[in-house]
């Protein structure tokens, strides 16, 4: 069964570092889609992606934050200047415009 | 902007116990309607989706769900509990006409322990 993959599964940076998350969507979706957990709260939405441009962002996709497809596989996240409340759990999902998918999540940890 | 409330946030059942989970979200138009689940350590799967259609939808693992549009509901049901169901279990909307690849909005989520 195909499977949205985020690699790392577990990232620890210190405060002020940059840091990519990286996410492979199945291969034949056109949607993608990044979202955070963290720790005890619910699961928001940070931003989605198609046709090569962000079509929606939240309130907390600020100028930190910025996604990019640099390839026809990967779909990263870059957060620039990783501050403590940044850490949560990051999900990478993918949809072909149905039901979205979504990886396994890669927990950031900012200290 | 739709929201989405999940007024139970822990819930403790014994196995063969029956189980509803309610989800109350406020949108004004049309939405398509979706439980999702985490099991400990793993990645959200979808169990399952109301796009349109028969209102009580059937999803994996023996799940359901019925729409009530009056009511703007959408409770999770499984008449029989097992231990295995353990996890947490998210009720989400997204706006728009039959599957939509619009945002996600979530609840904050039911934790279900079912107790051997």
């Amino acid at each position: 069964e195909p499977e949205v993959t985020q690699t790392p599964s577990h990232q620890v940076t210190q405060m002020g570092q940059e840091v990519i998350l990286r996410c492979v969507p199945i291969s034949n979706h056109l949607y993608f889609y990044w979202y955070r957990q963290i720790l005890g709260q619910k699961v928001e939405f940070l931003v989605s992606f198609y046709n090569n441009e962000i079509s929606e962002k939240s309130e907390i996709f600020d100028d930190q934050f910025s996604v990019e497809r640099p390839d026809g596989s990967n779909f990263t996240l870059k957060i620039r200047s990783t501050k403590l409340e940044d850490s949560a759990m990051y999900f990478c999902a993918s949809s072909d415009g149905g039901e979205a998918f979504f990886g396994q999540g890669t927990r950031l940890t900012v200290v | 902007a739709q929201s989405v409330s999940q007024h139970n946030h822990h819930v403790i059942l014994s196995e063969a116990a029956s189980l509803e989970l309610g989800c109350n979200y406020s949108y004004g138009g049309t939405v398509n309607l979706f439980w999702y689940v985490q099991y400990p350590g793993q990645h959200l799967q979808l169990l399952l989706k109301y796009f349109s259609g028969d209102p009580l939808v059937k999803g994996i693992k023996g799940f359901e769900a019925e729409f009530i549009k009056s009511k703007f509901s959408f409770n999770l049901r499984k008449p029989s509990v097992q231990w295995s169901d353990t996890a947490e279990y998210f009720c989400a909307v997204n706006p728009g006409l039959s599957g939509s690849a619009r945002q996600l909005t979530f609840g904050s989520g039911t934790q279900l322990t079912v107790l051997p």
